[in-house]
């Protein structure tokens, strides 16, 4: 899988909206961008994915640039419960069971 | 349900220790992974179960030893672990056959630390 990169960390205060960068320069045309996030002592969870649109579902939007080497993920209004390790993962698209190869990922805090 | 059930949520085991981490689920998913998470750190992949048969092995010690009996059970043997071997645990599971890789569903995971 091809490398991304994100900061360390962010910060955002509650009930305003988060966008959260991924470069992924090296982006293959078929590679699919996927978003996870890591609760504390909780397990990753998916949080959306896209190819070349932009996506919307009820957790966030994932905006994609026209070129593809970069993507942004919006949270539109953050909550204390957002607080989290957001892993940006491209994933080749021949197979459904390719396994995540997680990055460092962005450490969100909100703040009251 | 969208539920991967992980026991025991922790384990504490010397390295002369055999025990056992189960994981569960009922999506009818037919690809199942562990993972390893050390603190701080992003989960690793370690193995990658499709269809009951093992698909990856990511170089994983024998002391770790994956099974998986049937479509809804994955079972992870420990045996003469270190303790560098601490760590969380994950279990995930999808849908193997796919035109576009889907999204995994994780469990919470068996803390383990080796004394």
């Amino acid at each position: 899988d091809a490398k991304t990169t994100q900061p360390n960390s962010m910060e955002s205060n509650e009930e305003e909206p988060v966008h959260l960068p991924c470069n992924h320069s090296t982006i293959s045309g078929t590679d699919y961008i996927h978003w996870y996030r890591q609760l504390p002592s909780q397990g990753p969870e998916y949080v959306i994915h896209g190819l070349t649109s932009n996506v919307n579902n009820r957790m966030a939007s994932l905006a994609i640039a026209e070129d593809r080497k970069s993507s942004t993920l919006i949270l539109h209004r953050a909550t204390l419960r957002d607080a989290a390790v957001y892993y940006c993962i491209l994933r080749a698209s021949h197979s459904g069971n390719t396994p995540l190869v997680f990055g460092k990922g962005t450490r969100l805090s909100v703040i009251a | 349900d969208t539920e991967v059930t992980q026991t025991p949520k922790h384990l504490v085991m010397g390295m002369t220790n055999k025990k056992s981490l189960k994981c569960e689920q009922h999506m009818g998913h037919r690809a199942m992974y562990w993972y390893k998470q050390k603190a701080k750190k992003p989960p690793e992949l370690m193995f990658v179960y499709s269809y009951e048969k093992l698909s990856i092995n990511e170089s994983v010690p024998s002391r770790f030893s994956p099974e998986c009996p049937n479509s809804s059970l994955l079972n992870l043997h420990l045996h003469a672990l270190q303790p560098e071997d601490s760590a969380l645990y994950l279990c995930a599971s999808s849908h193997p056959q796919s035109e576009q890789p889907r999204e995994q569903y994780f469990g919470p995971g068996t803390r383990l630390t080796v004394t």
